[in-house]
């Protein structure tokens, strides 16, 4: 089964920028893999944020946008606000409808 | 809107089963493929299957093969998963999720705890 992996922990400044990134240990991700990000805060129940790579639900804040980035998909977090500290997690989808969740970027605004 | 109830938490001995139900609620249920996904206290997320509820066509993840069964009363909105010979490994809150995209709308999650 592919392993998806993502940076472990990344600190952000409050109003900075940060890009996590989610890689396919079967080669380069495209947007045949429909990555996928969610947000989840302590407690709660994750929260969907992009989907198709690049796609931004209703309640996603627009400072959230995702993209292909150097073979890997990746979500870009801009003008980082308190309320962004969260763990997020991306999905790809392979062959056979089958779907793995990376391991997760714990992400500090500090 | 859409909404999924998930049944309430569970306890359980290994070797045993758990059912946990999602019922759906605010849109057509035949229309989304329902995801069910699992978290260990601490640990990340882990995709165990989908499940049309128009067809009951099901696919799971390669570990819980054997092990998992996801169904539906489509008379009742409402989608089931079962694990079945529970050690304590199983112990995690398991979410239904649905939407367009798959991946849109989570259940609350179920808290199933697995101890002798």
């Amino acid at each position: 089964q592919a392993v998806v992996t993502q940076e472990p922990s990344l600190t952000v400044s409050p109003g900075g920028t940060v890009t996590l990134t989610c890689g396919s240990s079967t080669g380069a991700v495209t947007s045949g893999h429909y990555p996928y990000w969610f947000q989840q805060k302590p407690g709660q129940a994750p929260r969907t944020l992009i989907y198709d790579t690049s796609n931004k639900h209703s309640w996603t804040p627009a400072r959230f946008s995702g993209s292909l980035l150097g073979g890997k998909a990746a979500l870009t977090l801009s003008g980082a606000q308190p309320e962004d500290e969260a763990e997020y997690y991306c999905l790809l989808s392979y062959s056979g409808a089958r779907q793995v969740f990376g391991g997760g970027t714990k992400l500090t605004v500090l | 809107q859409v909404q999924l109830v998930q049944s309430g938490a569970e306890v359980k001995k290994p070797g045993a089963s758990v059912k946990v139900s999602c019922k759906a609620s605010g849109y057509t249920f035949t229309s989304y493929d329902i995801n069910w996904v699992r978290q260990a206290t601490g640990q990340g997320l882990e995709w165990m299957g989908w499940m049309n509820p128009n067809s009951g066509n099901t696919g799971y993840a390669q570990k819980f093969q054997g092990r998992v069964t996801m169904t539906r009363n489509t008379s009742i909105s409402t989608a089931y998963m079962e694990l079945s010979s529970l050690r304590s490994e199983d112990t995690a809150v398991y979410y239904c999720i649905t939407g367009t995209t798959g991946f849109d709308y989570w259940g609350q999650g179920t808290l199933v705890t697995v101890s002798s």
